[in-house]
């Protein structure tokens, strides 16, 4: 069974691009969330996807969008980028029920 | 207000030496997990835990979970280099329709 996918690993932006991250959960789960992980704040909750809807939302600006798709591989996006949003962007694959969380390797976001 | 809280931050030990991380919490938790997370990569899921006051064992790592279920933790014996890494603890907070909550994870760096 193949494992939870994220692309790209590695990303360096400038400040007020924007960029899409992909993630591709594991073959028959339906539930995709994903986090923020910096040193200082540990790993944050972004928003969680469930058959293409969002069903929970974390704490952070609209700039941070996210989708998923029937296939239940979801994106997120993130706007006008600043330096602060630099950090390892995770993405995890919830069964149903979704008690455990399944991660990708994750994408490391640098913003210059 | 941290959720969850994890002791210590950090800990350096001797290789051969054991320890204790705990993972604390004002709530009452369905289920634990422990994962454990090396640079740059997502967290790895080690253990879930269910019942209050289950033990559960992965070679040198024990795994607890409060009678209340409002705390765990881990204890590892015989600490190995190949310990070392960030371990977090997560729970889905009992009768509460949510989003799986994490710690901010204890940093172990275990000394050759």
């Amino acid at each position: 069974k193949a494992g939870v996918t994220q692309t790209p690993r590695y990303l360096i932006k400038t400040r007020g691009q924007q960029v899409t991250l992909s993630c591709s959960p594991i073959s028959g789960h339906r539930s995709v969330s994903w986090y923020q992980q910096t040193p200082g704040q540990g790993l944050q909750f972004l928003f969680e996807y469930f058959s293409e809807t969002q069903r929970n939302k974390g704490n952070f600006p609209g700039r941070f969008s996210g989708r998923q798709f029937s296939n239940s591989r979801s994106e997120m996006n993130v706007s006008t980028l600043e330096l602060g949003d630099s950090a390892l962007y995770l993405c995890a694959s919830l069964g149903d029920p979704s008690t455990e969380a399944f991660f990708g390797q994750g994408t490391r976001l640098t913003v210059v | 207000t941290q959720l969850l809280e994890q002791s210590p931050q950090f800990l350096s030990i001797q290789e051969g030496e054991n320890l204790t991380v705990y993972c604390n919490s004002s709530s009452v938790f369905s289920s634990l997990q422990w994962y454990r997370q090396e640079p740059g990569e997502g967290p790895v899921l080690l253990v879930t835990v269910v019942t209050g006051g289950e033990v559960k064992k992965l070679k040198r790592l024990t795994f607890q979970f409060g009678d209340a279920r409002k705390d765990s933790s881990l204890h590892i014996t015989a600490a190995q280099p190949g310990d070392t890494g960030l371990y977090l603890c997560a729970g889905l907070r009992m009768n509460r329709d949510d989003k799986i909550i994490f710690g901010k994870g204890t940093r172990l760096h275990i000394l050759p």
